[in-house]
């Protein structure tokens, strides 16, 4: 099946510094990728579209300069986290529609991130 | 906007014991999906209910879809420690892309054994 993978799976930074997370479809291609924070015990907040080729669309509440999306090729989107803050500490996922059937979406593990 | 509520928020089980999860959406729903996530894992996809009224098995797994197309439940007979995880039901988003789902709290299930 396919498989999305993302990269780190976890990281630990410094207060201030920006932390970048890759997320790629290993096997088809994405036009379409999804980025997700989740809090402990908490349920998938989307944050954000990420489109292929074009600007992503960002959720209400989600500061666009704070966490910047490029999906500069058909397999890989990255979120950059900017100036990370300890509030930014969090668990990042992303997804993409499977093609299969209408809206199914294959998870990537996951980035846990632990700003200090 | 769209809401998707999901009851209970919590469900401690003895080994054996039935588990159902309830899921209620705010607006008519396309389709809707299930998916598990494991303690400290990611969002595995379970299954996709399409028809007004379509129930679904997967060996212990019963899912069901209502007929308003409106709310849908998982259950489980008879559960494992396997089966510990949370579930959460998602829909989608009735007002922008095809692919946008909006995803109730969960129901987080932990199984005595």
């Amino acid at each position: 099946g396919a498989v999305v993978s993302q990269h780190p799976s976890w990281v630990i930074c410094k207060s201030g510094t920006s932390v970048k997370i890759e997320c790629r479809s290993l096997d088809f291609q994405a036009t379409t990728m999804f980025w997700y924070r989740q809090f402990p015990k908490q349920s998938l907040m989307l944050m954000a579209t990420s489109n292929e080729g074009s600007k992503a669309t960002y959720e209400q509440g989600v500061e666009k300069d704070k966490f910047l999306i490029n999906h500069a090729s058909l397999t890989l989107s990255t979120l950059t986290v900017t100036s990370a803050h300890p509030e930014d500490s969090s668990f990042y996922i992303c997804s993409a529609p499977t093609g299969k059937s209408t809206d199914t979406q294959y998870f990537g593990p996951g980035t846990r991130l632990t700003v200090l | 906007g769209q809401q998707v509520m999901q009851i209970p928020q919590y469900q401690h089980v003895q080994e054996g014991e039935d588990f159902t999860t309830y899921c209620n959406s705010s607006t008519t729903l396309s389709n809707i999906q299930w998916y598990k996530q494991r303690p400290g894992g990611h969002p595995v996809f379970l299954i996709q209910l399409v028809k007004s009224g379509e129930v679904k098995k997967q060996k212990r797994l019963t899912f069901q879809f209502g007929e308003a197309k409106k709310n849908s439940s998982l259950h489980i007979t008879a559960t494992q420690t396997t089966d510990v995880g949370t579930y959460f039901c998602a829909g989608p988003n009735s007002g922008g892309s095809n692919y946008k789902l909006t995803f109730g709290k969960g129901t987080l299930l932990t199984v005595n054994p």
